[in-house]
């Protein structure tokens, strides 16, 4: 397996555009969890999934932000509109269970 | 609730010198607690973990022992090198608040030779 695929790696917008990042996870793995890293807070978790289903969104920031998992192989995590103060690295993981969390290497977000 | 405190950063060292960096946790049930890595520019990968309590999760000359009297999980390692130099997260996962991971605020650790 390729492992958790996020893209793209690095994403640069304006200030007010819409944003969508990705996320592949491993197959089986019924686990999806949205992770925001930036310096200031860490790493925090916006959401995570169990078997497709929202289990808790408590980390998403604000209505701006969304996550979906339509399939089990495929989640988005959307920001509309975008700000500066959302310029983080975002990472996804899933895991098939407590034992381990696999991570994808990160979209790069900047918004200017 | 759930929560992991680790050592504040960032740490420097000479190469060869012995390494601790302090992880305590607190939880509700009897989670099972891991050590993560970062290098520059990468996701995280798991470094060592362990289920119980007492166990011992080893790995590239790291260890960490579960002591649940002192609810601690400390990374240690020998013998350091500048391959070594990352960021290290100390992470928690309790079956009772849902399998989700709890992550550390991370330690910077930088070898110089």
């Amino acid at each position: 397996d390729a492992g958790v695929i996020q893209s793209p790696r690095h994403e640069v917008t304006e200030m007010g555009q819409e944003v969508t990042l990705r996320c592949k996870p491993i197959s089986g793995h019924d686990y999806l969890f949205w992770y925001r890293q930036t310096m200031m807070r860490g790493l925090e978790l916006l959401i995570y999934f169990n078997n497709n289903v929202p289990i808790d969104d408590s980390g998403m920031p604000e209505d701006r932000f969304s996550a979906k998992m339509p399939n089990a192989s495929f989640s988005t995590l959307k920001i509309q509109p975008s700000e500066p103060r959302d310029s983080a690295v975002y990472f996804c993981a899933s895991s098939p269970d407590r034992t381990e969390a696999f991570f994808g290497q990160g979209t790069r977000l900047t918004v200017v | 609730g759930d929560s992991v405190t680790q050592m504040e950063g960032p740490v420097t060292l000479s190469e060869e010198a012995f390494l601790t960096i302090n992880c305590t946790y607190t939880a509700t049930g009897y989670p099972s607690l891991f050590w993560y890595v970062q290098y520059p520019g990468e996701g995280l990968q798991l470094l060592l973990k362990a289920t119980k309590a007492d166990d011992k999760g080893s790995n590239k000359g790291f260890e960490a022992t579960y002591r649940k009297e002192t609810t601690s999980f400390h990374l240690e390692k020998g013998s350091v090198q500048v391959s070594d130099s990352a960021v290290y997260f100390c992470a928690l996962s309790d079956m009772n608040t849902g399998n989700q991971f709890y992550f550390g605020t991370g330690t910077s650790l930088t070898v110089i030779p």
